[in-house]
C-alpha cells in the first residue's frame, strides 16, 4: 500500500524561529498533498493543499506567509511555520492520495512545540 | 463539503461486534462514503469506503442505506486496538480530493 513519511515526529523550537517539517510519499507520486493541523481534543482542520510545481491552495482564515509550503517534487511537500509562536504548538499531519482503492494515506503527524 | 453527522462517543466490548453509524442526508450523487480512524498521537488510517454497494475488506465491512443518506461502520470482532476515533467522511473520488473531517465517534474498547 501507499506509504507517506512525516518527519520530524516531534520538535520543540523557540518563539520567533522557524520550523520546517517534511511530508513523502515513498512509493507512489503524489501530485497532490494536504497539510492538516490538530489541537489537543479536536478534529483535523485542513489548512491548506500542496500542489506539485505551482502555489499552494490554502483554506481560509490560514496565514499563507506564516505557513509556507513548497511541493517541489511529485514525492515531496514541506511545510515551513514562520516566526512560530506558542499558540502554534499543535500535531500537523500531512496526507496524500495513493492508489484510489487505499483513499488517502496520512503521514504520521509532527508535534511541534513552541516555547 | 455534504456533512456528515456521528455519535461524539461510543463504547463496546472486547470481541464483540460494533456497529457506528453515519448520516448524510444530503449526500450528492457523486459523493463516496469514506471512513478513516485516528489512534492516539497518531495520523489517521485509512478504513473503507463506498459508493453505493456494501464494501468489505481486512479491517471491516461498510453497509451503505438504500437511500445512501446514512452508513454503518461495521467491526466484527472489536480488539483493544480498534480503541480510535472514527471519521465518516464524504469527497468526491475523481482526482485528489480535499478530505474534511468532522469531530467523529470516540470508541471506547472495554476489556
Amino acid at each position: 500500500g501507499a506509504v507517506v513519511s512525516q518527519h520530524p515526529s516531534w520538535v520543540i523550537c523557540k518563539s520567533g524561529t522557524s520550523v520546517k517539517i517534511e511530508c513523502r510519499s515513498l512509493d507512489f507520486q503524489a501530485t497532490t498533498m494536504f497539510w492538516y493541523r490538530q489541537f489537543p481534543k479536536q478534529s483535523l482542520m485542513l489548512m491548506a493543499t500542496s500542489n506539485e510545481g505551482s502555489k499552494a491552495t490554502y483554506e481560509q482564515g490560514v496565514e499563507k506567509d506564516k505557513f509556507l509550503i513548497n511541493h517541489a517534487s511529485l514525492t515531496l511537500s514541506t511545510l515551513t511555520v514562520t516566526s512560530a509562536h506558542p499558540e502554534d504548538s499543535s500535531f500537523y499531519i500531512c496526507s496524500a492520495q495513493g492508489q484510489s482503492n487505499y483513499g488517502y494515506t496520512f503521514g504520521s503527524g509532527t508535534r511541534l512545540t513552541v516555547v | 463539503d455534504a456533512k456528515t453527522t456521528q455519535p461524539n462517543s461510543m463504547e463496546s466490548n472486547e470481541e464483540e461486534p460494533v456497529h457506528l453509524p453515519c448520516n448524510h442526508s444530503t449526500i450528492s450523487g457523486t459523493d463516496y462514503i469514506h471512513w478513516y480512524r485516528q489512534l492516539p498521537s497518531q495520523g489517521p488510517e485509512y478504513v473503507i469506503h463506498g459508493l453505493t454497494s456494501n464494501v468489505n475488506n481486512r479491517m471491516a465491512s461498510l453497509a451503505i442505506a438504500e437511500d445512501r443518506k446514512s452508513s454503518t461502520l461495521i467491526l466484527h470482532r472489536a480488539t483493544l486496538r480498534d480503541a480510535a476515533v472514527y471519521y465518516c467522511i464524504l469527497t468526491l473520488i475523481q482526482g485528489a480530493q480535499k478530505l474534511v473531517f468532522g469531530q467523529g465517534t470516540r470508541l471506547t474498547i472495554n476489556p
